[in-house]
Formats: structure tokens, C-alpha cells, sequence
């Protein structure tokens, strides 16, 4: 049973560009949430969607980000005209059912860097 | 404020000797636990997680971790350290009823031979 995947795995953008990062949740797996990694830092939550619904997105900047998750395919977080602050590892994670004592296993992460 | 509180940034421990990395955490209601690591430039890899029940909870490695309410701690323990045990160490908490985790800022922890 593979894991959560997220590709790509680094993404480099200039200033001003978008950047968008695919997540494919395990098999059997739902409910998606992404949480962004700051350097030296540890996870902050931004959103948690199910296939085609946003559940929660409370932590979600109020500009330039979006998240989905479609009916077919991965989830997407798309950060539009990135800035040098959104650099920062960006992981994905799933969970089968929802419910506070479901474990949320997390992909690999995709490091974005802004110049 | 619901938070997680890991108040080292690093251990050091010698190889074969037993560790500690300590969390604690303030949320209303009943917390849900989890402990995870992270080697470098991987995700984070699910440890254990207390939910309910013993009080003491084993986990992945060899690792466990002891709920204290009154000291609304979660610490992290293993009775002989590995080298391959050095990474980062995050503690986190489900507050009841919601679908977030709330991550401490990590441990790093350091296994020397």
C-alpha cells in the first residue's frame, strides 16, 4: 500500500509566478490536509478538504492561496504570484475516515523556494 | 489558546542510555496525542498516539509515551537510544472535535555512539 505521495518534491518559482503541489492521499484514504513547514519551525494546519468539498481552511491565507480536491484525481494547493515568504516545506497528509482519533499520515513534503 | 509545548530544542544523548523528549499541551476537553519524527528532508513518519486507556502508550521502535493529566504532559521515552534514533521529534494534539493537529515546534534529538 503506497503512501501519500506529493510531487513535485522541490519547486523552485521567481517572484510573482504560481506554484501548484499535488497530493495523492493513500488508497482507501479521503479526507486530505495540508500544513506548511516554516524553517526552524514546526507544522502550522491550513486546510483539510474531502473529495470535492473544503472542510475546514481556517488556516488558509486570506490572498493567493487555494486548495481542491477533485472528484478524480490529486489534491491541489495552488499559491498564486508567490512571494519570498511562502518558501517553506509544504506537506500533505490523509487520513481514512474523519474522526479526532484517526491518525493523519503525512507524504514527503514539497520544498518551495522563491527567489 | 490551544497549544503544544516541546521546551527543549535539543537532547543529547549517549547510545544505549534511556531518553526523554517532553511535550506538553493545553486544550479544553479530551486531548488525542501523537508523537512524530523527522529525518532530514522526509516527511514526518506517525510514531504513537494516546486517544483513550493506559496511560502509557508503546509506539513504533521501540518508543512509548506517558499521558499525565494532572501534568498535562505527554513525554516521550525510550529505555536505550539508537544512533539511527537522531532526528526531529514533534508532538502534537487533537483537540476533541475538531480535524486539525497542533504541532509543537519540534526536538531535536542527537544520539552520540
Amino acid at each position: 500500500n503506497a503512501g501519500v505521495m506529493q510531487n513535485p518534491r522541490h519547486l523552485v518559482r521567481r517572484r510573482g509566478q504560481e506554484a501548484r503541489l499535488r497530493c495523492s492521499p493513500m488508497k482507501g484514504h479521503s479526507h486530505v490536509y495540508w500544513y506548511r513547514q516554516l524553517p526552524e519551525e514546526g507544522l502550522k494546519f491550513m486546510v483539510y478538504l474531502q473529495k470535492e468539498n473544503i472542510i475546514d481552511e481556517s488556516g488558509m491565507p486570506k490572498e493567493r492561496f487555494s486548495a481542491e480536491f477533485p472528484k478524480e484525481g490529486p489534491s491541489i494547493l495552488r499559491i498564486q504570484q508567490v512571494v519570498r515568504g511562502d518558501s517553506a516545506a509544504y506537506f500533505c497528509a490523509s487520513s481514512p475516515t474523519v474522526g479526532s482519533t484517526d491518525t493523519q499520515y503525512f507524504g514527503p513534503g514539497t520544498r518551495l523556494t522563491v527567489l | 489558546a490551544q497549544s503544544v509545548a516541546q521546551p527543549e530544542d535539543q537532547v543529547n544523548v549517549a547510545e544505549g542510555n534511556p531518553l526523554t523528549v517532553k511535550c506538553t499541551y493545553s486544550v479544553s476537553g479530551n486531548p488525542y496525542l501523537f508523537w512524530y519524527v523527522q529525518y532530514p528532508n522526509r516527511g514526518l513518519q506517525f510514531l504513537l498516539k494516546y486517544i483513550t486507556g493506559d496511560n502509557l502508550v508503546k509506539g513504533s521502535y521501540g518508543f512509548e509515551a506517558e499521558f499525565n493529566k494532572s501534568q498535562t504532559s505527554f513525554h516521550l521515552k525510550k529505555p536505550s537510544a539508537l544512533v539511527s534514533d537522531s532526528a526531529l521529534y514533534f508532538c502534537a494534539v487533537r483537540p476533541y472535535n475538531t480535524d486539525k493537529l497542533i504541532f509543537g515546534t519540534g526536538t531535536r534529538l542527537q544520539v552520540f555512539p
